[in-house]
């Protein structure tokens, strides 16, 4: 059975550090998706990334990136300069292919507070 | 941009009252989740229709039901709301289809319904 652990439930950083949040993920198939997901105080889950899980290339959008290792069964997010925008909680999931997403499993979540 | 909306943001129940939640998307996407979420478990799927008047269990059904009428719009039902079912419900869509692209699931901002 699939499954996402993210071992940080709470980070507090100041602004302008650097922050990783780790995903570690469990899956038999060998096709699969990865996923992040933010979700600010308002409530909303924000899409911010998808992985194949034949694409190990690593992603960067800003100050954002990306660290997917297969090896290690790892999907890392770091922020790059944090600011104080970037509190939210952060979801890792895992879908199994193929599928409409009914198996889509999230992590716990981890909580990050970017304090100014 | 995709958008899901969600008919309340609160609600606050009585024990034993039937509880409505409603869900639109307006980017004719195929498929229809609900979630709920508590802290340390992430995301949970209740219940998913990937056509109109399809549904299917998630992984915790029981108490809640629901009905895809129209392909926009996706209900969940609480038949008779207990306390443990305090939480706080996302609904999601995604397009559907064999592209990666269409597993990503869009989410609503949330219903956080109150139980007493």
């Amino acid at each position: 059975a699939q499954k996402v652990t993210q071992a940080q439930t709470e980070i507090s950083v100041v602004e302008k550090e650097d922050v990783t949040l780790d995903c570690v993920y469990e899956t038999r198939d060998t096709t699969y998706y990865l996923f992040w997901y933010k979700q600010p105080p308002s409530g909303e889950l924000v899409f911010l990334i998808r992985r194949n899980s034949f694409d190990e290339q690593n992603e960067i959008s800003g100050r954002y990136s990306w660290n997917f290792q297969k090896s290690t069964s790892s999907f890392n997010f770091t922020i790059t300069a944090s600011q104080v925008v970037d509190s939210a909680v952060y979801f890792c999931a895992l879908s199994e292919f193929p599928g409409v997403g009914a198996d889509m499993r999230f992590g716990a979540g981890t909580r990050l507070t970017v304090k100014p | 941009d995709v958008k899901v909306t969600q008919s309340s943001r609160y609600l606050v129940k009585r024990t034993g009252e039937k509880v409505f939640l409603e869900c639109v998307q307006d980017m004719d996407h195929e498929n229809m989740f609900w979630y709920r979420q508590d802290p340390g478990l992430g995301l949970r799927l209740i219940y998913f229709s990937y056509d109109v008047k399809m549904k299917e269990k998630g992984d915790i059904p029981e108490g809640y039901s629901v009905s895809r009428e129209k392909k926009e719009r996706f209900s969940l039902i609480l038949e008779s709301a207990s306390t443990n079912q305090t939480s706080m419900y996302l609904c999601a869509s995604s397009p559907g289809g064999p592209e990666p692209s269409q597993e990503t699931q869009y989410f609503g901002p949330g219903t956080r319904l109150l139980v007493l």
